[in-house]
Order: C-alpha cells, then structure tokens, then sequence
C-alpha cells in the first residue's frame, strides 16, 4: 500500500483535459511545497513533469501544471495528446525527510 | 549531457546477493544524492536507499532495513546497490536517480533505463 493516494486510471479523448489526484497527510503533502509529479511511458523510466508542486522543468509543455490544496495536490493535463498516455507518480517528502510515492495512476488517451 | 548508466541484468537464486551498479556523467558526482527505486513488475516506484557521495551518508527505507547497502566510488563516479537474502519478491527493475534540490523543493532529475533483477530457482 503506497503512502499516497491516487486513482489507478484517468482518460480522456484528445483535446480534452485530465487531473489526477495524490492524496497525502499533513506530514508529507499538507508539509511544505515538496510535491513533484512523474510521467512514465510504457518500458521506459521515469520523467519529471512538475516540481515543488506546479513548476515545471524546461522542456516540459505548459499543457502541464500541478497545484496542492490542503493534504491534496493535482496534476492536470490539457490539451490531451497521444503522447501523454502513460503512468504518472506523485511523490512528496515526510516531516522527516523521507520520500514517499503514490500508487501511480494510467492514464489513457481514448 | 547528464547521463545515467546502469549494469546490465541479473539473475539470482533465492538466498543471494546482487550489486548493480549506475555511472554518472554529466554533472560532478559529489554534487547530488543518488538514490535506488525499486518497481516489482506492473507495480509502482518504492524507494530503497540513498547515498550522499560528497560524505557517503546513507538512508535505507525501512523495509530493506538490514539487507541493502548503498555505496558511491567518486573514483568512479559510480553509485552501488547491494541486495542481500533475495527472494522472488525482490524480482523488479531498480532505477538509480539523481535528486537535486532548491532552496524550497527536491525532485529526481535525471534517471538511469533501469536494471532488471530476476530471483528465480
């Protein structure tokens, strides 16, 4: 069982937009802007999309942006394209400086 | 260009040892912490261990407490990953990754392809 919480699978056609949820505590997503978001495609390794909750590393399209309220922070995409179909991975940091991840959420782009 | 590169893949019997390894280059070592992630097949990431190469601090996660150990050569700009008392639960691909940091946040920025570890009789 991950220590955060998301949703197995989105979808969506292309054009339209996703969000995707990680659900913490106040000790990990609610402590602080530690929040990054991960996309990673079928056989491949993982990729940042966001950090420190809605900045976004270059290279990275602006369809991308992350938010947080309270213990919740979110991930939409815009603009779906085919490409964006993959796994997604929210992480955040404990009060003790322990990386926690979330379960992963498919994404699926109809 | 920040390349990560991993060792190839293994193969163990239940009971053993495993070291991989993933050489950076790009960035100087003693820069970033490196850490290890696990992903059991059609699972998702876990976190196993960390390992600061500028004073070769090191954090395990607890449930690899007692049989992991992480090491860097800044000789060789490598990083390590040791996994003893394999069992079939142990079989998934290890990712090393390089966090970096700001005033305010971490993320894991650069990423190696991956080691496939198989625990097979």
């Amino acid at each position: 069982q991950s220590a955060l919480t998301q949703p197995p699978s989105v979808s969506g056609s292309p054009g339209q937009s996703v969000t995707i949820s990680c659900t913490g505590t106040s000790s990990d997503v609610g402590y602080r802007n530690r929040v990054s978001w991960y996309q990673q495609p079928p056989g491949s390794a993982p990729k940042v999309v966001i950090f420190e909750v809605s900045r976004r590393p270059s290279g990275v399209p602006d369809r991308f942006s992350g938010s947080k309220s309270g213990n919740t922070a979110s991930l939409t995409i815009s603009g779906l394209l085919p490409e964006d179909e993959a796994d997604y991975y929210c992480t955040s940091y404990t009060t003790d400086n322990i990386v926690v991840f979330g379960g992963g959420t498919k994404v699926t782009v109809l | 260009d920040v390349q990560l590169l991993q060792s190839g893949a293994e193969v163990r019997k239940p009971g053993a040892t495993v070291k991989i390894s993933c050489k950076v280059s790009g960035y100087t070592f003693t820069k970033y912490c490196i850490y290890w992630l696990q992903q059991a097949p059609g699972k998702g990431l876990q976190w196993v261990g960390l390992v600061d190469p500028e004073d070769d601090e090191t954090r395990y996660a607890d449930r690899f407490q007692g049989r992991v150990t992480v090491t860097a050569d800044t000789s060789e700009d490598t990083a390590f990953l040791e996994l003893a008392s394999l069992t079939s639960d142990d079989t998934a691909v290890y990712y090393c990754a390089t966090e970096r940091c700001n005033a305010n946040a971490c993320s894991f920025d650069y990423w190696g392809r991956g080691t496939l570890v198989t625990v097979s009789s």
